[in-house]
């Protein structure tokens, strides 16, 4: 069955630091691999996709790498503050235009 | 990006009673998704709702347990039925994003808690 593992432990990083967050994924051929933030007591915010034919994007501080080879992704938060404290969740779509969640991972950044 | 609000954001039900939450959405939008985040976990979809025709529900999850309408291009309910303290969750409506890669915008959620 398809399964997305995120780091289940939280990731407490010092202010300045770049955030290395983790997406595996087994049993998938997603067209588009996707993270989103959530801050307790909302609903997800989108903030970057990236295609299967693509190996990197970046949008400001954020980095997304993707490598369909080894079914993994990286989210990278350079220069990170407090504000960037969040679970952090990836989200893969093939088909049907359906999402599946991974577990997520909760980033602490401390000053 | 939609604006999307939901109602209502939170609730404390009796064991047995129903729910029906509702999701407003600021623009016409052709597929709306509805999720369950239950304590600690991550997002599980329930079903899709196109506008005029009957919801796609996931594996696990039944139309007489979850009735989805979706009357127009804006709006749609779930209704949590005969509810029992498993059901205890956040419920999260979403919407698709403008062009074709299946990027979503949510609601709030609505916190349930049922006793």
């Amino acid at each position: 069955s398809q399964k997305i593992e995120q780091n289940s432990e939280a990731l407490n990083i010092q202010e300045g630091k770049t955030a290395t967050l983790t997406c595996n994924y087994t049993n998938y051929s997603p067209a588009y691999l996707q993270w989103y933030r959530q801050d307790p007591g909302r609903g997800p915010v989108f903030l970057l996709l990236i295609r299967e034919n693509e190996k990197e994007k970046r949008k400001e501080r954020l980095k997304v790498t993707f490598d369909t080879t080894l079914k993994q992704s990286l989210f990278h938060i350079t220069a990170s503050q407090p504000a960037d404290s969040a679970t952090y969740l990836c989200a893969l779509s093939g088909t049907a235009s359906k999402l599946t969640f991974g577990t997520g991972t909760r980033l602490q950044v401390t000053l | 990006s939609a604006v999307i609000s939901q109602k209502p954001s939170r609730d404390i039900c009796q064991r047995g009673t129903s729910l029906t939450i509702q999701c407003q959405v600021d623009s016409q939008v052709t597929m709306m998704f509805w999720y369950r985040q239950q304590p600690g976990q991550s997002l599980t979809l329930i079903a899709t709702a196109n506008q005029g025709s009957e919801a796609t529900y996931e594996s696990g999850f039944v139309i007489d347990k979850f009735p989805i309408s979706r009357p127009n291009l804006t709006f749609s309910t779930l209704t949590v039925s005969n509810m029992s303290p498993e059901d205890s969750s956040i419920y999260l409506c979403s919407v698709e994003g403008s062009g074709r890669t299946d990027t979503q915008y949510f609601g709030p959620g609505t916190r349930l808690t049922v006793l």
